[in-house]
């Protein structure tokens, strides 16, 4: 299996709360992304990064934030929780752009 | 907006039959990569197949293999002898064009197998 760890695994939350996801990778791979799943929806991009400090949004960014201040740490974070943020989480990391995507096991977030 | 297409939300078929998961997508990129991922119940998202979209010739792994047509961007999957643990949510892949090329990988909504024994 890939080395990437997400945490954490599952997060109850309130709603108006900020809550950081932490993806942390032993691969040294250049590119990391977040996605979010819900029925209906597939995986959808929040974020990715193809470096330190090089980051870009995807398809569905509104809410979110994203950090990587080292090559194996990348940060989701929901400034300000919402009901419409309940979802699984999963961080990927690629090698290269020609190769595939490893996932780790994802986040359950609940924001009640 | 999405620009993977799974238009089969849920298919079915017969152990020991074959079944096609279709796969449509859009990039503007010349030179790209396709994937489907296979996630089973426990969540774990798995690679079954890559296609390399410069090469003619179809990828295949065992009982996986593909359709590609570049230049209608379909990329559909045929599983061949279907397996009871071949049952999951199949997802197809493609990039984005972004800053540098390839590196935004889009997913499909998915498609739900069921395998009837």
């Amino acid at each position: 299996d890939a080395g990437i760890t997400q945490s954490p695994r599952h997060k109850v939350t309130e709603t108006g709360t900020p809550v950081t996801l932490r993806c942390h990778q032993t691969e040294n791979h250049r590119y990391m992304y977040w996605y979010r799943q819900d029925p209906g929806h597939g995986l959808r991009l929040i974020h990715y990064s193809y470096g330190v400090k090089d980051t870009d949004k995807g398809e569905v960014s509104d809410g979110y934030s994203v950090s990587r201040s080292k090559t194996e740490d990348f940060l989701l974070t929901l400034e300000s929780a919402t009901s419409s943020q309940t979802s699984v989480y999963f961080c990927a990391i690629r090698r290269h752009t020609n190769t595939e995507a490893f996932f780790g096991q994802g986040t359950r977030l609940t924001v009640v | 907006a999405q620009t993977v297409t799974q238009s089969q939300p849920e298919m079915s078929v017969q152990e020991a039959e074959t079944v096609t998961l279709s796969c449509t997508y859009d990039t503007s990129e010349s030179d790209y990569y396709l994937f489907w991922y296979k996630q089973p119940p426990s969540r774990q998202m798995i690679l079954v197949i890559r296609q390399e979209a410069y090469k003619q010739q179809n990828a295949t792994e065992n009982r996986f293999s593909v359709n590609f047509q570049k230049a209608a961007k379909s990329f559909s999957l045929k599983i061949s002898d279907s397996q009871l643990g071949d049952a999951a949510m199949y997802f197809c892949a493609s990039p984005q064009g972004s800053n540098f090329g390839n590196e935004k990988l889009t997913f499909g909504t998915g498609t739900r197998l069921t395998i009837i024994p």
